[in-house]
């Protein structure tokens, strides 16, 4: 099956306590991408890879790494994680560019991180 | 990237149609637009994309006037599953560059 997955589902940690959310798609996708969502302010991107060791920020990128090292895996490490990083973090992934069409995007379930 | 503007809310009752408008005053000629669907703790789901005109497909409709500043998706005989919130992006790739705004969205709330 087609799919984004993401591990874990559910973290709880505590400030400072480094930690490695990872992202991995089977549908040879040269984009992936990583988002977080707090209420009132919707979907905002976090780091973004076109392809192998390329990778970009996003809107958001303050206090998060990400790395590309091979196509179907792009994890998001929080070196020193902060209680305002809590929130539903989504990692997607996409074809790439085709034409001039903006291609679909596939999210993964969703990680809910809580940082006390 | 064109900037969207959506309304934030939206409510409805099971059987009509809605229809959710979004702004993109500045979009680009290459531009195009793509809705998502996202459920409660789940992540988005691609709708529908268009270019102009008209779109259609099995979910929902895509009408996008001839000056393309803005566009609405419409749901047709809405059902309690359609209550989602409703993403509109507008970009193109050719010059895409890999970031993406999702914004707020519109929140649907269908009742019974």
């Amino acid at each position: 099956e087609a799919q984004v997955t993401q591990n874990p589902r559910y973290l709880i940690t505590v400030t400072g306590k480094k930690l490695t959310v990872t992202c991995s798609q089977n549908m040879n996708h040269e984009y992936m991408s990583w988002y977080r969502q707090d209420p009132g302010l919707g979907l905002r991107q976090i780091y973004y890879s076109m392809n192998v060791e390329v990778t970009d920020k996003g809107d958001v990128p303050e206090g998060y790494k990400v790395s590309r090292k091979e196509k179907r895996n792009f994890p998001l490490i929080l070196e020193s994680p902060s209680p305002n990083q809590t929130s539903l973090y989504f990692c997607a992934s996409s074809r790439g560019t085709s034409g001039r069409m903006q291609d679909e995007q596939f999210f993964g379930p969703g990680t809910r991180l809580t940082v006390l | 990237l064109a900037k969207t503007t959506q309304p934030i809310s939206m409510d409805s009752y099971e059987g009509q149609e809605v229809n959710i408008t979004c702004s993109h005053n500045n979009i680009a000629t290459n531009d195009y637009i793509t809705w998502y669907q996202q459920f409660p703790s789940q992540g988005p789901r691609f709708i529908i994309q268009g270019y102009k005109t008209k779109v259609t497909n099995e979910v929902a409709s895509l009408f996008i006037p001839a000056d393309r500043k803005s566009s609405t998706l419409s749901l047709p005989r809405v059902s309690l599953s359609d209550t989602a919130v409703y993403y509109c992006l507008v970009g193109d790739a050719a010059g895409w560059g890999g970031k993406l705004i999702f914004g707020q969205g519109t929140e649907l709330s269908v009742k019974p």
